[in-house]
Parts: structure tokens; sequence; C-alpha cells
């Protein structure tokens, strides 16, 4: 069964610092790899996300490293604020379909 | 921009009724749609693939009976929790995809369903 593993499975981090999310993959057919933010009682925002011909994205203080020979990409958010607090997930996409496949999520909390 | 609008946010409702939430695209064509299910402090579980003039497609283990599905518009699905009991109690999450290409799925913001 085709899956996606996410790590850590919760991150706490001061105010100012590098928040790093994991994520592997199986499915090299998909054409961009998201990162979704979601706040408590909010559905998932699309965040970032890569094309994998690129191997590194940054938007603001957001950004996707891609490493393609090892199926992994991964988030890092600068300057982390107590607003990243927030549940993360990536994903991927089931082959042969556009069904997503998400990762078990990522609980960060922030610390003022 | 790609914008999800979804219907109710809550609901409380009485054991045996019938709840329909609706999810709109509101500038954008969404040929395919999903609805999702999410427990508290776990991922999104697909429930079904909505497609637009023809039967959703359910995913292992989801009744088909139960979770009704609609998809009458390239800009609104809805889905009909029939004859809810408290074990439906959940938060509904509705997605929807841009037409062209293979394009990023746009999330409402959820239903949150509770059943007394």
């Amino acid at each position: 069964q085709q899956q996606v593993k996410q790590s850590p499975q919760s991150l706490i981090v001061q105010k100012g610092g590098i928040s790093i999310i994991n994520c592997a993959y199986e499915n090299t057919a998909f054409d961009y790899f998201p990162w979704y933010q979601q706040f408590p009682g909010k559905g998932p925002a699309l965040l970032i996300a890569i094309r994998p011909d690129v191997s590194e994205k940054k938007e603001g203080r957001f950004t996707i490293s891609f490493n393609k020979s090892a199926k992994q990409f991964s988030l890092h958010i600068m300057d982390s604020q107590p607003g990243d607090s927030a549940t993360y997930f990536c994903a991927d996409i089931l082959s042969g379909t556009y069904k997503y496949i998400f990762g078990t999520g990522t609980r960060l909390k922030v610390l003022a | 921009g790609a914008v999800v609008s979804q219907h109710p946010s809550w609901v409380i409702c009485k054991s045996g009724t019938s709840v329909k939430i609706e999810c709109r695209s509101l500038d954008f064509q969404a040929t395919t749609m999903f609805w999702y299910r999410q427990f508290p402090k776990q991922s999104l579980m697909l429930m079904a693939t909505s497609n637009e003039g023809s039967k959703a497609t359910y995913e292992q283990g989801v009744e088909k009976d139960k979770f009704l599905i609609n998809h009458a518009s390239l800009t609104l699905s809805t889905l009909t929790v029939t004859s809810a009991h408290p074990e439906d109690s959940s938060f509904y999450i509705c997605s929807a995809r841009k037409n062209s290409g293979n394009q990023p799925q746009h999330f409402g913001d959820g239903t949150r369903l509770s059943i007394l």
C-alpha cells in the first residue's frame, strides 16, 4: 500500500527558530509536492509546493527542499512565529489517479 | 486564486436526521472534487471522489448509501449523511482541483458535524 512518511509527529520551536519537517514519498509521477497548513477547526490550506525539476523553492519564510534521488522533500520555516503554530501535512498522489495520500501530520508549536 | 467554500461550517442535529453539506469552487471549475473525514489529531481520510455528471467513487469501507454524493455542476458537490448517528460525528472536509493539468487540491474550511 502506497504510503507517505512524515516526521516528526510533533515539534516545539522557540520564536525566531527554524522549524524543519520531513516527508518521504513513493510515487515519482507526482507533478508537484505540496505542503498544507491546517489550523484547528479549519481545512488545510496550500502553503507551498515544488515541482520535481526544482531542488528548492522559497516563498517568504517558507522553503521547500526536494531530493529526488532520496524521494524526500522537506519544509523549512525560518524565523518561526507563534502564528505558525498549526498542523502541517505533506502529500503524495496515488499512482494513476488524482487522489492524495496525506502524511500523518506534524503538530508545530512555536513558543512566544 | 482558488477558493473553495463549504457550508455549513457547523451543524448539530438529532440522531436519524439527514444532513447535507455543500462544497463550492468559487472562482474555478472543478470536474473532480473530493470528500474527506478527519478525526481529532489525525490525518485526512479520503471518503470518496466526486465526478461532475457521473457517479461518485467511494473508498473501501465507506458506505455509499450512507454518504450520498451529488456533483451536478462544475462548481458544486454535495455530501448528504443519511440517517446520521452519533458515530457519524466528525469533521468533514471537501476539496476541489482545477480542471487544467495536474493541479493541487484546494480545500474548504470543513464542516463540524455533531449528532446527538
